[in-house]
């Protein structure tokens, strides 16, 4: 499959603000975008999935933005807090075949209290 | 259900030893993925299986990896020899195809040093 790319490797932020964590993707067939969480010392968790016939799906705190006319997708932490520091990744899928996800490198975000 | 379990969660070995990393995937999932974390290559697929039969092992690095999985409860990546570039985190995923979509289960993973 086509690579999945992240912006920024590392976010630094304030306990309380709002966090924005971004993807790009560059494979227009993709259809179905997750995003993991892992935390120090853990493999990547579930957190949010949105399909391609959604532009926006919220979570609890969480909210899963995708543009598919520039190929971008976004997570956002609303009051961010310090269990929220993980490194966040994206994965594409396509569905209906054998489509295996692919990772990108990750963006580091890291909470300030 | 107790999630994917990964055995050893640390080894620690010398170069040329063989290394086995066990895996225990999540009852009912038919999918079972290696991946391999580094910092300066993140996540990289390694091989995986479906229903057992390993479907693509393009990822796997060199002839010195191997991996099995002998049923639906079990799978091992075996490193022989091992080097020192073969340190890393190694993950162990599972998942079950939902609607066309295979949405991964990951073990806490091995953390393997080779020196």
């Amino acid at each position: 499959g086509e690579s999945v790319g992240l912006h920024l490797p590392t976010l630094s932020v304030q306990e309380g603000d709002n966090s924005i964590i971004n993807c790009a993707y560059s494979n227009s067939a993709s259809d179905y975008f997750i995003w993991y969480k892992q935390e120090s010392g853990k493999g990547p968790q579930f957190i949010i999935d949105i399909r391609s016939n959604m532009d926006k799906r919220q979570g609890q705190r969480v909210t899963v933005l995708l543009n598919k006319t520039v190929k971008h997708l976004s997570l956002q932490i609303a009051a961010t807090q310090p269990g929220d520091s993980a490194v966040y990744f994206c994965a594409e899928n396509i569905t209906g075949g054998s489509y295996i996800p692919t990772f990108g490198r990750g963006t580091s975000l890291i909470v300030h209290p | 259900d107790a999630g994917v379990i990964q055995s050893p969660r640390h080894e620690v070995t010398e170069m040329g030893q063989e290394v086995t990393l066990r895996c225990k995937p999540i009852s009912g999932h038919d999918y079972l993925f290696w991946y391999r974390q580094t910092m300066m290559r993140g996540l990289e697929l390694l091989i995986y299986f479906n229903n057992n039969v390993p479907i693509d092992d393009s990822g796997m690095p060199e002839d010195r990896f191997s991996a099995k999985m002998p049923n639906a409860s079990f799978s091992t990546l075996k490193i022989q020899p091992s080097e020192p570039r073969d340190s890393a985190v190694y993950f162990c995923a599972s998942s079950f195809q939902h609607s066309g979509a295979n949405v991964l289960t990951f073990g806490a993973g091995s953390r393997l040093t080779v020196l």
